[in-house]
């Protein structure tokens, strides 16, 4: 019940193309769902996360969308850049207001590839 | 820069021995993370201190142990090393008790070779 599971495993869009990376969670109790950007030889870095009182939240050209009832959530990336290419992470985790732990539960990563 | 500082970068040793990875946090934050990542498991949560105190285990061998330092900072300790035990150790920090949702944030990893 504590899995992630994100597809696909690889990625490779043209640039100026719109990449998206999907994910689902088990847990309905999860309630912060972050996304990491990892580039080669680098700690993961956050780069948006989400609520599940929301369906979609938008940072310049990145935009999750939560899709609670499905227990499904996406990253898209709009007008992808050979920049962007790097392995990409979903996570859930707890919040700490249901006193548990906040471990983050991570899906088994993205790798995109942007052509140029 | 997110804040977090791991040594060593780059650890080698061989089977059977012990090795401390260290890690320092954000400025102010209370809760530090330890996560292993493999090729072929991914991200896996070890361990959670926060203030201190042990808060949470996850897939941590008992081979493994940590603690957390009155200054915050935190010791990863692996003993009786394995082959596959070597890994790339993220450390993560959170400001947990300042915020509801829980932004962790990573150090640049040590990476371990068992040889």
């Amino acid at each position: 019940q504590q899995q992630v599971k994100q597809s696909p495993q690889s990625l490779i869009v043209q640039k100026g193309g719109i990449s998206i990376i999907n994910c689902a969670y088990e847990n309905t109790a999860f309630d912060y769902f972050p996304w990491y950007q990892q580039f080669p030889g680098k700690g993961p870095a956050l780069l948006i996360a989400i609520r599940p009182d929301v369906s979609e939240k938008k940072e310049g050209r990145f935009t999750i969308s939560f899709n609670k009832s499905a227990k499904q959530f996406s990253l898209h990336i709009m007008d992808s850049q050979p920049g962007d290419s790097a392995t990409y992470f979903c996570a859930a985790s707890l919040s700490s207001l249901q006193g548990g732990s906040e471990k983050l539960v991570f899906g088994k990563g993205t790798k995109l590839t942007v052509n140029p | 820069d997110s804040g977090v500082t791991q040594t060593p970068k780059h650890l080698i040793t061989a089977t059977g021995q012990r090795v401390t990875l260290r890690c320092s946090p954000r400025s102010g934050d209370l809760s530090v993370y330890w996560y292993q990542q493999s090729l072929d498991q991914g991200l896996q949560f070890l361990i959670q201190y926060y203030n201190g105190e042990e808060r949470a285990k996850g897939n941590i061998l008992e081979r493994f142990s940590a603690q957390q330092f009155p200054d915050l900072h935190s010791e990863l300790n692996l003993s009786s090393l394995e082959l596959g035990d070597s890994a790339l150790y993220f450390c993560a920090s959170s400001p947990r008790g300042r915020g509801f949702y829980n932004e962790q944030f990573f150090g640049p990893g040590t990476r371990l070779t068992v040889l």
